[in-house]
């Protein structure tokens, strides 16, 4: 099982462009989240979702947007990009429904937005 | 704001010694999770400890829970190079059991000298 993938691992987009994170997980977990990491910030959450076709804002949602159309694929959509939203993102998926456990990273996408 | 908050931010030991890294956060929890980073990868769950759980321990790993000072530990004892990385606490926020949120702390550096 190759866990949680996210697409691409880099980018580089100058303010203004759009572009699409995809995170692909074979685990049949039901949840999966978007995290943006930046220094001394910790990990934030963007968008969440607990099911296919539900999605639900985080704490930093702004300026993005997300998509499950597929169980397996949450994607996460930059439509105008800002020098702001240069960070590292994560995605993670988990499993559980009556309690919360733990949470399966991907390995990060850094954007650098210019 | 962020819920948890790690101490120290820095930690630099030998290899051999123990290392302790604090976690405190603002609100009551379900449970509480720690994660290892190394260097340009994704999260690693490393521990789960529940509300109602004082202490637990997994191989060199020990985590307490104080939920009357709204903190907890990590313990890594006899610590190894390979144990060099940050080191993030994750809270479940009552009411988010149903949806996995988890909120992160900024994490502790841990630089484990050979």
């Amino acid at each position: 099982n190759a866990g949680v993938t996210q697409t691409p691992k880099f980018r580089v987009l100058k303010t203004g462009q759009s572009m699409t994170l995809l995170c692909a997980q074979d685990m049949n977990h039901e949840y999966m989240y978007w995290y943006r990491q930046d220094p001394g910030m910790g990990l934030r959450l963007i968008h969440y979702s607990v099911g296919e076709g539900t999605t639900a804002k985080g704490e930093v949602p702004d300026g993005y947007n997300v998509s499950r159309l597929k169980k397996q694929n949450f994607l996460l959509g930059l439509e105008s990009a800002a020098p702001s939203q240069t960070s590292v993102y994560f995605c993670a998926s988990s499993r559980t429904q009556r309690d919360t456990g733990e949470l399966f990273f991907g390995e990060g996408s850094r954007l650098t937005v210019l | 704001s962020q819920q948890g908050e790690e101490d120290p931010q820095a930690l630099s030991i030998q290899e051999g010694e123990n290392a302790t890294m604090n976690c405190s956060y603002k609100t009551s929890i379900n449970n509480l999770q720690w994660y290892r980073q190394n260097s340009g990868r994704g999260l690693v769950h490393l521990i789960l400890i529940r509300s109602n759980e004082r202490e637990k321990h997994s191989g060199r790993l020990r985590v307490t829970l104080d939920t009357s000072k709204k903190s907890s530990s990590l313990l890594i004892t006899a610590s190894r190079a390979a144990d060099t990385a940050s080191y993030f606490c994750a809270t479940v926020l009552p009411g988010s059991s149903n949806t996995g949120k988890l909120i992160f702390g900024q994490g502790t550096t841990l630089q484990v000298k050979p």
